[in-house]
């Protein structure tokens, strides 16, 4: 069984600050997603990245895959409460089915 | 556009009870994937299809039956329901790797 595992669990912080989310597995995935989930809904996809060492960039969120494609970062600069919620990363794997990380919930309080 | 279409959105039941989650889909979407989301456990895989006319069982599987017969249709029945499957279940479909995951609301049941 593949395992993704997210850190930190849970992060509060204040809007302005900058924060890095982590997600790590010993097992090498053919493609990263990273999702936002609100309460009451399902989560919704913010980005794929598919190669090693790929970086892309959503207004302040910065995705990274690793060059090993074993892990994966999500870096938000100047954090507004807009961002608070569930943020999940997701390994690919066969028959395009996903691997779901543990989650990081996110508070951004004025 | 609707996109992913989870009915119901609540339901309690009774331990034995069984009922059917329904999930449409209008994108035209050949994967279409079960997951269950608990606290602490993220979302883990029940059942998911790769086409109209199959299924196969994803990493939870026990207590879960799925069919699907329509492409745009994926239905999760549980025929004995028990406490522990007391979750939130959420229905997802995809064209394919690597494009995302649409996901629908979800149904939070309760099995008492």
């Amino acid at each position: 069984t593949q395992l993704l595992e997210q850190s930190p669990q849970f992060l509060s912080i204040q809007e302005g600050e900058n924060l890095t989310v982590y997600c790590n597995s010993s097992s090498v995935f053919s493609s990263l997603q990273w999702y936002r989930q609100e309460p009451g809904e399902g989560p919704v996809l913010l980005v794929t990245v598919v190669t090693g060492g790929e970086v892309k960039k959503l207004k302040r969120l910065t995705f990274q895959f690793g060059d090993a494609r074993k892990d994966s970062s999500l870096h938000i600069t100047a954090a507004q409460p807009g961002d608070t919620g569930l943020y999940l990363c997701a390994g690919g794997g066969t028959a395009s089915k996903l691997t779901f990380g543990t989650g990081t919930r996110l508070q951004v309080t004025l | 556009n609707a996109g992913v279409t989870q009915t119901p959105k609540f339901r309690v039941l009774k331990t034995g009870q069984s009922m059917t989650l329904l999930c449409a889909q209008d994108m035209n979407h050949e994967y279409m994937y079960w997951y269950r989301q608990d606290p602490g456990m993220g979302l883990r895989l029940i059942h998911y299809s790769v086409g109209e006319g199959t299924t196969a069982k994803g990493e939870v599987p026990d207590g879960y039956n799925v069919s699907r017969l329509k492409k745009q249709n994926f239905l999760l029945g549980l025929e004995s329901a028990a406490p522990s499957q007391t979750s939130v279940y959420f229905c997802a479909s995809t064209q394919g790797a690597p494009t995302g995951y649409t996901f629908g609301s979800g149904t939070r049941l309760t099995v008492v």
